[in-house]
């Protein structure tokens, strides 16, 4: 088990509507990354958060935006959902400096389903 | 843009077996590459990373390699046991650091 939590744990919205995914950080970790893993798929970079600041984005459109707080906790929000959103979405954090950066740890994931 | 592809996709076997699960990438220029493993529903767990620089790791019963020239890598577990039922996926950093991730290859190994 990582210290890494996600909330909640499993998530059913209709198309249109907005949703907030929440990510606890390990201790010491600063920066953090989202991913979304449709079912049989590999997981796919959203973006990555460093010092609460955006510092990198994959293919997704800006309805896809993210928050880190200063407790590098963060959140990834979806507005207007569509059914293509239906998946796992994970959080994994690391340090950003140090023997240990390379390594991320994965949160147990959010399964989200949109109706 | 870089594609990771894993075979075999799906993998059945008895206990005791020794296994080879293979991770293939199209662009060489690689930062590191890593294997992870993920259970039914659950998060990623990082069982071995290689940097560009090096050419295998090891961790337990588990061998991963690395030949960047040709683009691929292969996990080795040795001696399977049922607990490593799962599914394995590789993912290959870039000049970008950010990662891209295979499908994976769920394992099954049956007592």
């Amino acid at each position: 088990e990582t210290g890494v939590t996600q909330s909640p744990t499993h998530l059913i919205k209709t198309r249109g509507q907005q949703v907030t995914l929440r990510c606890s950080s390990q201790s010491g970790h600063n920066t953090v990354s989202w991913y979304q893993q449709a079912l049989g798929q590999g997981p796919q970079f959203i973006f990555q958060y460093y010092r609460e600041e955006e510092n990198g984005r994959g293919n997704f459109p800006p309805r896809f935006s993210g928050l880190q707080f200063p407790n590098y906790s963060s959140e990834l929000n979806v507005n207007a959902l569509e059914l293509d959103d239906s998946a796992l979405y994970l959080c994994a954090t690391r340090a950003s400096s140090g023997k240990e950066q390379e390594t991320q740890y994965f949160g147990p994931g959010t399964r989200l389903l949109v109706l | 843009k870089q594609e990771v592809t894993q075979i075999p996709a799906a993998l059945s076997v008895p206990e005791g077996e020794n296994l080879v699960l293979n991770c293939s990438f199209t662009d060489s220029a690689i930062y590191n590459l890593q294997w992870f493993r993920q259970d039914p529903g659950k998060g990623l767990t990082s069982l071995l990373l290689i940097q560009s620089s090096q050419r295998e790791q090891t961790s337990g019963r588990l061998n991963a390699s690395l030949d960047k020239s040709s683009g691929r890598s292969t996990l080795y577990i040795a001696a399977s046991q049922p607990g490593d039922s799962a599914t394995y996926l590789c993912a290959v950093k870039g000049g970008s650091y950010i990662p891209t991730f295979g499908r994976g290859t769920s394992l099954i190994v049956h007592p």
